[in-house]
């Protein structure tokens, strides 16, 4: 099985500033035919079900703010907010869909500092 | 409106068995793989298994730790999809959600809101 290691587990961020999560998949995603990275970005916040954010590592979900993005390759990949807001408060779970079992990384909480 | 609604989720012994559905609308449902994905409570999330649509036989694929115990079935002409747990554990516990599968193998949105399967004595 692929395992996904996010870091870091927790993370505080000022209002207006950069967060970066990060995403570390013990074997590559990137698939060498059509070179896509099988890498997806979720955020959950509290009491809610998942929401994509991010597809192929770095394409944005229609409606997604742009402040989120997606970026890497092969084994490392990153979700930077630009700007953090306050509704940007979540859990954020990076997921491969390489092969089976689709694995999640175990998430990074994300609060204000 | 896409919507997926999740039910069947109760309380229920270990060894015990339950049937999870879960009603779909606002989309083709035939045409699409579905997913199961758990969540344990306060933890985060756990893929479960996936069936394909009947251009693809209906394949379904499973975690280890239900391999054997669960099991994926659909009903196009009902848009559902099912999820029958038996040889029910403690660790089962969690909200199990039913996700549709965009073209490319990702999950897409919306998500239900899930339901929740307590397995205790």
């Amino acid at each position: 099985d692929i395992v996904m290691t996010q870091s870091p587990d927790s993370l505080a961020v000022s209002l207006g500033e950069r967060a970066t999560i990060n995403c570390k998949s013990s074997q590559s995603v990137l698939y060498s035919s059509n070179n896509k990275n099988y890498l997806t970005w979720y955020q959950q916040k509290p009491g809610q079900p998942p929401k994509l954010l991010v597809y192929w590592a770095s394409t944005r979900e229609s409606g997604v703010p742009d402040r989120f993005s997606g970026s890497g390759s092969g084994t490392d990949f990153t979700l930077t907010i630009s700007s953090l807001q306050a509704e940007d408060v979540a859990v954020y779970y990076c997921q491969q869909y390489y092969n089976t079992p689709h694995t999640f990384g175990q998430g990074t909480k994300l609060e204000i500092k | 409106e896409v919507q997926l609604v999740e039910s069947g989720g109760d309380l229920v012994q270990p060894g015990g068995s339950l049937r999870l559905s879960c009603a779909a609308s606002g989309f083709t449902f035939s045409d699409y793989y579905m997913d199961w994905v758990r969540q344990a409570p306060g933890k985060g999330l756990e893929w479960v298994g996936r069936i394909k649509n009947k251009a693809n036989s209906y394949t379904t694929e499973y975690a280890a730790s239900v391999k054997g115990r669960f099991t994926i079935s659909r009903d196009d002409s009902k848009n559902s999809l099912f999820l029958q747990m038996s040889s029910l554990k403690i660790e089962d516990t969690a909200v199990y959600y039913c996700v549709r599968v965009f073209l490319g193998g990702f999950l897409g949105d919306p998500w239900g809101q899930g339901t929740l399967v307590t397995v205790s004595s």
